[in-house]
């Protein structure tokens, strides 16, 4: 099947730097890459979405400035949270699709932890 | 507005059937997946309903009744790894995953 590689599976660092995920797909073009928080005993919330060689496309109320998206090639998406504070511990997950497909495949998760 | 629902805990027992059930109001009807995520990992799929009926795969079963938005994951011979939260996800008109809560399934012995 297909996979997606997340990294790193978790990060602590200092309130006010910035961190970023990587989220690889190994074996299809990930046409499509969405990028969720989830806070302990909630649901996935979506954050973004991203086609490859596009901007990202950003919920509302998410910070475009702070969460910034890359998403320039079809294995490749980036989500680096800038000037972290601890307000934005989460758990972070990427998923990824191929074209029309319709499923999505999830990578582990990056569990962030800003002190 | 989109919503999803569906209940927030439910307890079994080890070997027996539990039935977790799915309601959905959504803009658009693309599918309707389940995922099982346990505690700090990512979910996984477990199944896609687009049709109408019963889909079986080993232990897991999921149903779908479009006219009631509606969607059950039903899980036999329950094993205690089963332990986890289950989600269910609609693919509303804009292909765009809509996600509920989730369940969280707590075995027992």
């Amino acid at each position: 099947g297909a996979v997606v590689s997340q990294h790193p599976s978790w990060v602590i660092c200092k309130s006010g730097t910035s961190v970023k995920i990587e989220c690889r797909s190994l074996d299809f073009q990930a046409t499509t890459m969405f990028w969720y928080r989830q806070f302990p005993k909630q649901s996935l919330m979506l954050m973004a979405t991203s086609n490859e060689g596009s901007k990202a496309t950003y919920e509302q109320g998410v910070e475009k400035d702070k969460f910034l998206i890359n998403h320039a090639s079809l294995t490749l998406s980036t989500l680096t949270v800038t000037s972290a504070h601890p307000e934005d511990s989460s758990f972070y997950i990427c998923s990824a699709r191929e074209g029309g497909d319709l499923e999505a495949f999830f990578g582990q998760g990056t569990r962030l932890t800003v002190v | 507005g989109q919503n999803i629902d569906q209940p927030t805990e439910m307890t079994a027992t080890e070997g027996a059937i539990v039935q977790i059930n799915c309601t959905y109001q959504t803009s658009g009807f693309n599918g309707l997946f389940w995922y099982q995520q346990h505690a700090g990992e990512a979910p996984t799929f477990l199944s896609y309903n687009v049709l109408d009926g019963l889909e079986e795969k080993g232990r897991f079963s999921s149903f779908l009744s479009r006219s009631k938005g509606y969607s059950y994951l039903l899980l036999k011979e329950l094993q205690m790894k089963d332990s986890a939260s289950y989600l269910c996800a609609v693919l509303d008109s804009n292909y765009q995953l809509i996600w509920g809560a989730g369940t969280k399934l707590i075995i027992k012995p």
